[in-house]
């Protein structure tokens, strides 16, 4: 059991561009979570895959996110037109599912925006 | 609307000191109640999950309780090294909700 991996670990990028971040799961987990934590805060659910399907999205996760799972293994988070907000920690969880919902993060992308 | 306030903030202890650490929630239909700690600049690492009123489980020198509107996490004789933020998250029924929802956290600080 390798944990949940997570790439980059930290990003910086300019107020504009597009990012894309990758969260490789534990292998037998079939659900996969993106969550963000600011400075202060617990982290706030963004979104979660079953298996390749987008159950469901938060209101936070606006027009300029998008999460894709497409084989039901690793999973990409992009923001495109990054702005200073969007500066967080972006962090990844996955769980076995099956009635148990204990999930297991990932070490997080650290995101700053200039 | 569906809380979890934790409390206090912060806290500090001298080694050895025991003490407890509050997770309250205002949600219907608890599905679960989670504990995690959080080191700084990493994610958070799973500790206990709680399911019904009356349950305990312990790890090391955490023991983590649960009642119907609220779960401590006892510290007992803690360590320099229990020194992290500590979160609760709860899980709720309803549909294909499987989010977490999280408190602030408590952030804990030993000293030795």
């Amino acid at each position: 059991d390798t944990g949940v991996s997570q790439d980059p670990r930290h990003k910086i990028t300019k107020r504009g561009q597009n990012v894309t971040f990758r969260c490789d799961p534990i292998s037998e987990h079939n659900r996969l979570y993106w969550y963000r934590q600011t400075l202060g805060q617990g982290p706030e659910f963004l979104t979660y895959f079953q298996n390749e399907a987008q159950l469901e999205k938060s209101r936070l996760l606006s027009d300029r996110f998008s999460a894709e799972r497409p084989k039901g293994s690793f999973s990409t988070l992009e923001i495109q037109r990054t702005e200073q907000g969007d500066s967080a920690m972006y962090l990844c969880a996955s769980s076995l599912g099956q009635g148990r919902n204990e999930q297991f993060f990932g070490p997080g992308t650290r995101l700053t925006v200039l | 609307e569906d809380q979890v306030t934790q409390s206090p903030e912060a806290l500090r202890l001298q080694e050895g000191e025991s003490s407890s650490l509050n997770c309250s929630y205002t949600v219907s239909g608890l599905r679960g109640l989670f504990w995690y700690r959080q080191d700084p600049g990493k994610g958070p690492e799973f500790l206990f999950t709680l399911y019904s009123a009356g349950e305990e489980k312990e790890k090391e020198r955490l023991k983590a309780t649960l009642t119907k509107k609220e779960s401590f996490l006892h510290i007992t004789a803690p360590k320099p090294e229990d020194s992290a933020t500590y979160l609760c998250a709860v899980h709720l029924e309803g549909g294909a909700n499987s989010k977490l929802t999280f408190g602030k956290g408590i952030t804990l600080s030993v000293r030795p």
